[in-house]
């Protein structure tokens, strides 16, 4: 089945520097890769999506960029503000794993500091 | 989008008891899947329920231990089995509309066994 890799597990910023979040996945079949944010104590948040037919989409100070050939997608975050402090995942779907059965990653905790 | 209730929102229970979660959508959704988020971790899927159907478990879930009902396309039902305190995680329920879109997530219970 689908795999799914993030890297790194805790990521300090200072407010205004960039954050990057990188994933890797292992079924070449998979077509959507979401990321979501988890504030503590709520529940995930989609922030950005993106599918297999799109290499770079953005959303403000939000992008992600996919690579299918190398099976990576990264997570962009420009400008960071304390309040992007959260848990990120990244998921993937689709293919031999089904119709939306996401596989998260382990999670990325962003803190910002002011 | 879809507005989902997911009730209890936590409780602690004695061990070898069991707790169903309930999870209301607002609308008809195709499918609704069960996740589990143990203390500091990412998401793992426990099931997928099925409208009219037996549930499809993934691996290491089985249904003796995480009874699924999915009655109709807006409600579905986790039991937790013979807890143990291992079994001490937040059970999201999870709906997506069509394929390739953006899953939402209920807002989790958190269970708790002393």
């Amino acid at each position: 089945g689908e795999n799914v890799e993030q890297h790194p597990s805790t990521l300090s910023v200072q407010e205004g520097d960039s954050a990057v979040i990188k994933c890797t996945y292992s079924d070449s079949a998979s077509n959507y890769f979401p990321w979501y944010k988890q504030e503590l104590g709520k529940r995930p948040q989609l922030i950005i999506d993106i599918r297999s037919n799109v290499g770079e989409k953005k959303d403000q100070r939000i992008a992600v960029t996919l690579n299918k050939t190398a099976k990576h997608f990264s997570l962009h975050i420009t400008e960071t503000q304390p309040e992007d402090s959260a848990v990120y995942f990244c998921a993937a779907s689709g293919g031999n794993t089904g119709f939306q059965k996401l596989v998260f990653g382990t999670g990325t905790r962003l803190l910002v500091s002011p | 989008s879809a507005v989902i209730s997911q009730k209890p929102s936590r409780d602690i229970c004695q061990r070898g008891t069991s707790l169903t979660i309930q999870c209301q959508v607002d609308s008809q959704v195709t499918m609704m899947f069960w996740y589990r988020q143990q203390p500091g971790q990412s998401l793992t899927l426990i099931a997928t329920a099925n409208q009219g159907s037996e549930a499809t478990y993934e691996s290491g879930f089985v249904i003796d231990k995480f009874p699924i009902s999915r009655p109709n396309l807006t409600f579905s039902t986790l039991t937790v089995s013979n807890m143990s305190p291992e079994d001490s995680s937040i059970y999201l329920c999870s709906v997506a509309t069509r394929r390739d879109t953006e899953a939402f997530f209920g807002q989790g219970t958190r269970l708790t066994v002393v």
